[in-house]
């Protein structure tokens, strides 16, 4: 079935690093790839996405890559800060127009001051 | 994120008990799905609707059934709650507003605890 694999599942970084966090997916026909920041008791919230017409998208500090052969995509954070802390999910639509998002397993990243 | 409201927020039961899941939409959009998240296991998808006809099962449907009683309501129900559906549940909306652009809409989760 359809799967989504995400690594790290914990990393902590000193603020002003960079952080990267990396999934692979395993439909092929996958066309939309967002990114969610999860804070402690609160929803995901959509941060960033891509589609697979795109090989690259940034956004201020922000930015998503995306290997369509290799069906591999990543976040990348630059200059971290202390608010970054959270949880982090990747997600793979497919093209089936379900609109169903299979997720990773989260990444919790901890951005030391 | 006000579009997508959801009740309870926090619940508690015990084994065996019948709970009732609500979510209700405002954008109009076709689209509703639940997931339930557990910690290193991402979100899963549970069912998910087209229309108030239109009832799909996701991933993890055993033990849950859904109610679409009408285009903005979307409900999930657990017949005889155990333990293991001890979660936190999250009911999306999913809209197409452009060629393309379209954006999940999370509900603001329901933290269900089974004793």
């Amino acid at each position: 079935g359809e799967n989504v694999e995400q690594h790290p599942s914990t990393l902590s970084v000193q603020e002003g690093d960079s952080a990267v966090i990396k999934c692979t997916y395993s439909d092929s026909a996958s066309n939309y790839f967002p990114w969610y920041k999860q804070e402690l008791g609160k929803r995901p919230q959509l941060i960033i996405d891509i589609r697979s017409n795109v090989g690259e998208k940034k956004d201020q500090r922000i930015a998503v890559t995306l290997n369509k052969t290799a069906k591999h995509f990543s976040l990348h954070i630059t200059e971290t800060q202390p608010e970054d802390s959270a949880v982090y999910f990747c997600a793979a639509r497919g093209s089936s127009n379900t609109g169903k998002l299979i997720f990773g397993q989260g990444t919790t990243l901890q951005v030391k001051p | 994120d006000a579009d997508v409201t959801q009740t309870p927020r926090n619940r508690i039961t015990k084994t065996g008990k019948r709970i009732m899941l609500e979510c209700s939409q405002t954008k109009g959009h076709d689209r509703m799905y639940w997931y339930r998240q557990d910690p290193g296991l991402g979100l899963r998808l549970i069912y998910y609707s087209f229309d108030v006809k239109d009832i799909n099962k996701g991933e993890i449907s055993d033990g849950y059934s859904v109610s679409r009683q009408a285009q903005a309501k979307f409900s999930l129900s657990l017949e005889s709650a155990i333990p293991n559906q001890t979660a936190l549940y999250f009911c999306v909306q999913y809209g197409r507003t452009g060629q393309c652009t379209d954006t999940q809409y999370f509900g603001p989760g329901t933290r269900l605890t089974v004793l």
